[in-house]
């Protein structure tokens, strides 16, 4: 079955704590990229990879780190998570940039405390 | 700037009724429209992709139509369930060199057995 697969689903850390968030796509897809979800602000971009070894930066980039060394891997690191990084966690990929659709993981609801 | 709006924001319906939801974008020049639909604390399925091109798409009972020069989308579900209970979202893709997501926040439907 063609999906994005993001691990964990639920994580729940304390300030300061290094965590990495995992994201792969069995898809073939070249682009991948992370969000994250709050109430009233919708979906925002962290990160994103147009392909292997080509990452840039969304419109919130501050506190996270990505690496793309994999076509079908994207993980999301947070080096040091902060209380403000709390949210739900999404993770895309699409075949390319821009013409096609995307494909979403299930998501990962992160609470740092 | 392109900011995309979503109204109303939350809609309430009984079943079996015809419903639109609507989604307006400042800007013209775009390159594709995607509805999303999202379940609660889960991630987002896609449901249409409608290219700059093209003024309607279809998939089983949703038509999603296009409107460049007024700045509109429709989505349209006919003889609504409850299962069709979601949150819907709509990302406009913009066109020239920085072909960026932008989403709005969405409409919370309730289909009411």
């Amino acid at each position: 079955e063609a999906q994005v697969t993001q691990n964990p689903r639920y994580l729940i850390t304390v300030t300061g704590k290094k965590l990495t968030v995992t994201c792969s796509q069995n898809m073939n897809h070249e682009y991948m990229s992370w969000y994250r979800q709050d109430p009233g602000l919708g979906l925002r971009q962290i990160y994103y990879s147009m392909n292997v070894e080509v990452t840039d930066k969304g419109d919130v980039p501050e506190g996270y780190k990505v690496s793309r060394k994999e076509k079908r891997n994207f993980p999301l690191i947070l080096e040091s998570p902060s209380p403000n990084q709390t949210s739900l966690y999404f993770c895309a990929s699409s075949l390319s940039f821009g013409r096609y659709g995307y494909t979403f993981g299930s998501g990962t609801r992160l609470t740092v405390v | 700037k392109q900011e995309v709006t979503q109204i109303p924001a939350a809609l309430s319906v009984p079943e079996g009724e015809n419903l639109v939801l609507n989604c307006s974008f400042t800007d013209s020049a775009i390159y594709n429209l995607q509805w999303f639909r999202q379940d609660p604390g889960k991630g987002l399925t896609s449901l249409l992709l409608i290219q700059s091109s093209q003024r309607e798409q279809t998939s089983g009972r949703l038509n999603a139509s296009l409107d460049k020069s007024s700045g509109r989308s429709t989505l349209y579900i006919a003889a609504s369930q409850p299962g069709d209970s979601a949150t819907y979202l709509c990302a406009v893709r913009r066109a020239g060199n920085n072909r960026k997501l932008i989403w709005g926040l969405g409409t919370s439907l309730a289909v009411n057995p």
